[in-house]
């Protein structure tokens, strides 16, 4: 079956610095990726909508210049965290949809989730 | 606005008993709902969906627009079903084809 892969799994950085996690679509395509995060006991929270090839779609309240969003390739979308702060701390998920033309088995609905990454800014 | 509730944080049942995962949204039109399952330590996964009105594991849900529900139900409960559930709503507009997550119901089957 279709699986996303992200990198990496936990990352624990210093405050100011910049983290990039990149998330991967295995054996199917993904013009789309969708990036989340969730609080501790909270929902996921869309950040982002990742388009290959044009820019990044960002919900209210994100900001772009410090969550960059770059989609390279079919496979490949990675958000960087820019100069961050002990708030940016959190848990990013991304997602692929699957449906006609990705080469997964599900309908367009379909979701397909990654691991998760935890990020820790000290 | 669009929106999905879960008004149950935790949900503790005995094995064999029946499970009921509360979810309500919020949206005036046709809405696409689905059901999110989460392992302990393992990555969210598509458990159903409404359009495909099909059993997984055991689990059904069954929409109902009048209530503005999509309820998920099993009739006996397993100790391998406790996880976190997750009730999501196909968001439109900005942007297309993302997901709205209900806050989530942690399960916990008790032998």
């Amino acid at each position: 079956g279709a699986v996303v892969s992200q990198h990496p799994s936990r990352v624990i950085c210093k405050s100011g610095t910049s983290v990039k996690i990149e998330c991967r679509s295995l054996d199917f395509q993904a013009t789309t990726m969708f990036w989340y995060r969730q609080f501790p006991k909270q929902s996921l929270m869309l950040m982002a909508t990742s388009n290959e090839g044009s820019k990044a779609t960002y919900e209210q309240g994100v900001e772009k210049d410090k969550f960059l969003i770059n989609h390279a390739s079919l496979t490949l979308s990675t958000l960087t965290v820019t100069s961050a702060h002990p708030e940016d701390s959190s848990f990013y998920i991304c997602s692929a949809p699957g449906g006609a033309g990705t080469g997964t088995s599900g309908g367009g609905e379909t979701q397909y989730f990654g691991p998760g990454t935890r990020l820790l800014v000290l | 606005a669009q929106r999905v509730t879960q008004p149950e944080k935790l949900l503790s049942v005995f094995k064999g008993a029946p499970v009921e995962l509360k979810c309500n949204y919020s949206y005036s039109g046709s809405p696409e709902l689905f059901w999110y399952v989460q392992y302990s330590r393992q990555r969210l996964q598509l458990l159903l969906r409404h359009i495909s009105r099909e059993s997984i594991k055991g689990f059904t849900a069954d929409l109902n627009k009048g209530e503005t529900s999509f309820h998920l139900k099993k009739p006996f409960a397993q100790e391998e079903d406790s996880a976190m559930y997750y009730c999501a709503f196909k968001g439109w507009g900005g942007s297309q084809g993302n997901l709205i997550f209900g806050k989530g119901t942690k399960l916990s089957v008790k032998p």
